[in-house]
């Protein structure tokens, strides 16, 4: 069965430094892969994603997320934090083979990313 | 050019009775997904529907829960007889065609709390 997992809760960075946030994936066959970001008591917005190509994909905020296929995983990185990127960050993953539904996004259960000054 | 637009924002309603969630999805979007977010969980996949049709519910709970995505109108998430366990944000995203490959556009949620 496809599964996403986020093994770390809450990541915490001082601000200026560069961040990491973890994900793996398990899925048959080759997957898209897909970073979502969370605000205090909003939606979900779309940072980047992997479908094929240059492992190194790179997003909005200054963010990117490296495809490895042998670790199957898809962390999300950024080069320099802000205190304005503390949120809920979301791993998902769509199977490509899985003939089903092309909606269903499976996520992780979602890393909270504090950026201290 | 407005997002996905969910209402309402809050909803409170008693055990036993009825909360029906909307969801209008952007323009020219016409796939429409619904995800719950439980406390200190990720997003559960419910249902995804396209115009006047249920396309995937296969993570819909078999009672209690229906959605329907009208050739007219918003889409509707509908909850019967409502438990203290469906306390939960619901979460309507929407897509314009259906793709693999594509990302969801996400509403800011309707959470329900059932005193």
């Amino acid at each position: 069965a496809q599964s996403v997992a986020q093994p770390e809760d809450q990541v915490n960075v001082a601000e200026g430094n560069p961040l990491t946030v973890k994900c793996t994936y398990s899925v048959s066959g080759n997957p898209y892969l897909f970073w979502y970001v969370q605000y205090p008591n909003r939606g979900l917005q779309f940072l980047l994603k992997y479908i094929t190509g240059d492992n190194l994909v790179k997003g909005s905020y200054g963010f990117e997320a490296e495809f490895n296929k042998s670790q199957t995983s898809f962390h999300l990185k950024k080069p320099s934090a802000l205190v304005s990127d503390s949120a809920l960050y979301f791993c998902a993953v769509r199977d490509r083979v899985y003939g089903g539904s092309q909606g269903n996004l499976i996520f992780g259960k979602g890393t909270k990313l504090s950026v201290k000054p | 050019n407005a997002g996905v637009m969910q209402n309402p924002r809050h909803l409170v309603r008693r055990r036993g009775q009825e909360a029906r969630l909307r969801c209008s999805p952007m323009k020219g979007h016409s796939h429409v997904y619904w995800y719950r977010q439980l406390p200190e969980e990720g997003l559960k996949f419910m249902v995804y529907l396209q115009k006047e049709n249920i396309i995937d519910e296969s993570g819909m709970p078999k009672e209690r829960f229906s959605a329907e995505f009208p050739k007219e109108g918003p889409s509707i998430l509908r909850i019967q007889q409502v438990v203290r366990g469906d306390s939960a944000a619901y979460f309507c995203a929407s897509s314009p065609v259906a793709s693999n490959t594509g990302e969801l556009f996400f509403g800011e949620g309707s959470r329900l709390t059932v005193l």
